[in-house]
C-alpha cells in the first residue's frame, strides 16, 4: 500500500531554534499533503493543505509565518517551525493523498509516523 | 460547520469481550467517513471506511455502518484482543459545493485498553 515517510520521528531542541520536518510519499505522487498538529490526549488539529507547486492554505488561527510549509515536488513537502518556543511543544502528522489514490472526499488521506517536538 | 463526536474513553475492556465505540456526525451533504487507528507514538492508519449511506466498512474484525437517519458511524468488534488497544478517531471527509475538498475533520479520538 501508500507509504508515507516522516522525518525526523523526534526532536529536542533549546527554545528560539528553528525547526523542519520532511514528509515522503515512497510510492505515490502526492499532489496533496496535508499538516496536523496533535497535543496530548486531543484529536488532531489540521494546520495547514499544501499542493505541489502552488502556497499553502492555512486554516484559521495557524500562523502562516510560524509555520512555513513547502511542496516543492510531488514526494516531498515540509514544514518548518520558526523560532520554535516551549508552546510549539507538540505532535505534527503529516498525510498525503494523490490523483492515482482518488484524491477527493472518498479516498482516505495515507499518514506518517509523525514528529514528536519538544522545545525546551 | 461539519463536525464529528466520539464517546468518551478510556474504554477498558478484557480480551474476547464486545467492543462499540460510538461516532456521530455533522455535514451538510454527503460526506465519506472514516476510522483510523493510532497506536503509541505511531502516526495514523485508515482502519475502514463507507462512502454513501447504509454502506458497511469492515476490516481486522471491525465494523462500522453509514447510517443517515442518524448521522452514525458506530465502530463494533465482535471479540477484541490486547493488540487492538490503542486510540481510535472517527473522521469525515466532505465537500465545499460541488468540489471534493479532502480535508479530514476528526473526532476527538477513544483509547481503547484491552487486558488480558
Amino acid at each position: 500500500g501508500a507509504v508515507v515517510s516522516q522525518h525526523p520521528s523526534r526532536v529536542i531542541c533549546k527554545s528560539g531554534t528553528s525547526v523542519k520536518i520532511e514528509c515522503r510519499s515512497l510510492d505515490f505522487q502526492a499532489t496533496t499533503m496535508f499538516w496536523y498538529r496533535q497535543f496530548p490526549k486531543k484529536s488532531l488539529m489540521l494546520m495547514a493543505t499544501s499542493n505541489e507547486g502552488s502556497k499553502a492554505t492555512y486554516e484559521q488561527g495557524v500562523e502562516k509565518d510560524k509555520f512555513l510549509i513547502n511542496h516543492a515536488s510531488l514526494t516531498l513537502s515540509t514544514l518548518t517551525v520558526t523560532s520554535a518556543h516551549p508552546e510549539d511543544s507538540s505532535f505534527y502528522i503529516c498525510s498525503a493523498s494523490s490523483r492515482l489514490t482518488g484524491g477527493g472526499s472518498n479516498q482516505p488521506q495515507h499518514f506518517g509516523d509523525g514528529t514528536r517536538l519538544s522545545i525546551l | 460547520g461539519n463536525s464529528v463526536t466520539q464517546m468518551e474513553g478510556p474504554v477498558t475492556l478484557s480480551e474476547e469481550a464486545f467492543l462499540t465505540i460510538n461516532c456521530t456526525y455533522t455535514a451538510t451533504g454527503y460526506p465519506s467517513l472514516f476510522w483510523y487507528v493510532q497506536y503509541p507514538g505511531e502516526g495514523l492508519q485508515l482502519l475502514l471506511k463507507a462512502t454513501k449511506a447504509d454502506d458497511k466498512g469492515s476490516n481486522k474484525g471491525f465494523e462500522a455502518t453509514y447510517r443517515k437517519e442518524t448521522t452514525s458511524f458506530h465502530l463494533e468488534k465482535g471479540s477484541v484482543q490486547v493488540s487492538d488497544s490503542a486510540v481510535y478517531f472517527c473522521a469525515l471527509s466532505g465537500k465545499s459545493g460541488s468540489s471534493n475538498t479532502g480535508k479530514l475533520i476528526f473526532g476527538q479520538g477513544t483509547t481503547l485498553q484491552v487486558k488480558p
